[in-house]
């Protein structure tokens, strides 16, 4: 059964760092690629950041290029997202989910960030 | 970027009729598509991937069409758990990017 767990989610204020972590069980995790994706409150689905299967390739939308970083541990079976210089606009649901192709597959239930002083 | 646009914003429609999503790209995307479907408090979930290939237990009444800028998702038959948001999102250039959704409500 695929799981994907992610947590690290909570309140930061504007300026602020945050490390998302995503847990993954139930496939070969070191075979796939792994997207971030992200819903602000009421709104719809962005994508964020991808890393390919080794971790040798990663691609980020715009708006968080220089700000965030996403890494992979795969003797840990967990995909990170390391969120910095965090802006009110950033404040959202992000999820985790597996990539088949550029597809997003499988997704985790997602962690609540807030951006706020 | 690739801007996708959905509409209607809102589809009415009453269980049992048939429902059409349409999903339109700003570039051509060939066939690299996907749908997905969100309710209330959940995830998303992945229905259509290249366009009109069904994910892993997704129903038969659920079918996708289209390549290059024109695609649909078609809902044969609705059924009570079909209510919910849809997306569109293009797999073909980075970024990769959503449309806005479509709502699908109880008529």
């Amino acid at each position: 059964q695929v799981q994907l767990v992610e947590s690290g989610g909570g309140v930061v204020q504007p300026g602020r760092s945050l490390r998302l972590s995503c847990a993954v069980s139930g496939f070969t995790f070191s075979d796939y690629g792994m997207h971030w994706l992200r819903q602000a409150p009421g709104k719809g689905l962005e994508w964020v950041a991808v890393i390919s299967n080794d971790g040798s390739n990663k691609f980020y939308t715009d708006s968080v290029k220089g700000r965030f970083a996403i890494s992979r541990d795969n003797s840990k079976d967990t995909v990170y997202l390391q969120m910095g210089s965090l802006r009110t606009e950033d404040a959202a649901v992000y999820y985790c989910a597996s990539a088949a192709g550029n597809t997003a597959w499988y997704w985790g239930q997602g962690t609540l960030v807030t951006v706020s002083s | 970027e690739i801007v996708m646009t959905q509409s209607p914003a809102t589809l009415s429609v009453s269980p049992g009729e048939r429902a059409t999503l349409s999903c339109g790209a700003s570039q051509s995307v060939s066939s690299d598509l996907a749908w997905y479907q969100q309710k209330p408090g959940q995830a998303p979930r992945l229905l259509i991937y290249d366009a009109s290939t069904r994910a892993t237990g997704v129903p038969a009444r659920f079918s996708g069409s289209g390549s290059g800028t024109d695609f649909t998702l078609t809902i044969s038959s609705l059924q009570p758990e079909d209510f919910a948001v849809y997306y569109c999102q293009q797999n073909n250039k980075w970024p990769l990017t959503f449309g806005g959704g479509t709502k699908v409500e109880i008529k």
